[in-house]
């Protein structure tokens, strides 16, 4: 079965601009959040979606923000990239987003702004 | 809030030695408990959970963990060290709030493994 899938693996944007990160679930998962990891740091949560509804947000500016597709796909968008937001984008999958369901990482984006 | 402290970033262990990866979680609830590795370039891989059944939880690869209560603790172990270890390890607490299962990630500890 394939894992989580996230698109594109790496991405170069210029300040001001802005971005659109993909992510598709395992299949059969219901349950996607996303996640930024700055170089030397734990993830830290940014968004959870649930059956196309956000579930919960994590402390971030409103420039960051996510949709779920009937699918259970999800995009990221930044707008007005910061230097600030050079990070790896995690984007995870889970079966129903509750707390005994562990989540299942995707690769990454690697989001590099100058 | 729910969160993890895991303390000294960098930790080097010789081949075949005991490998004790440490993390102390704050928790008003009981917690659920997560260990992922990330090898470089990649993402995070689920090593092994604790979700309130048996206090000593087995994961892949070799490794396991004990939750303690009294201690609030949940360290990592692996009895001998292989150089495939070498690789970066989070502990994560689940936080339930609202009904999700956003996780809490300590700062992660970069294993070497020293031949």
């Amino acid at each position: 079965d394939a894992g989580v899938t996230q698109s594109p693996t790496h991405l170069i944007k210029t300040r001001g601009q802005h971005v659109t990160l993909r992510c598709s679930p395992i299949s059969g998962h219901k349950s996607v959040s996303w996640y930024q990891q700055v170089l030397g740091q734990g993830p830290q949560f940014i968004f959870q979606y649930y059956e196309k509804e956000e579930r919960g947000r994590g402390n971030f500016p409103d420039r960051f923000s996510a949709r779920q597709f009937p699918n259970y796909s999800s995009e990221l968008n930044v707008n007005a990239l910061l230097l600030g937001d050079s990070a790896l984008y995690l984007c995870a999958s889970s079966f129903d987003g509750q707390g005994t369901y562990e989540q299942y990482f995707g690769p990454g984006t690697r989001l590099t702004v100058t | 809030a729910q969160s993890v402290t895991q303390l000294g970033s960098h930790v080097s262990v010789s081949e075949g030695a005991l490998v004790l990866l440490r993390c102390n979680y704050s928790s008003s609830v009981p917690p659920y408990l997560f260990w992922y590795v990330q090898y470089p370039n990649q993402g995070l891989q689920l090593l092994l959970k604790y979700t309130s059944a048996a206090t000593l939880v087995k994961g892949i690869n070799g490794f396991e963990a004990e939750f303690k209560k009294s201690e609030t603790s949940f360290h990592l172990t692996k009895p001998s060290a292989h150089m495939s270890d070498a690789a970066e390890y989070f502990c994560a607490v689940s936080v339930a709030i609202y009904g999700n299962n956003r996780l809490a990630f300590g700062k992660g500890n970069q294993v070497v493994v020293i031949p």
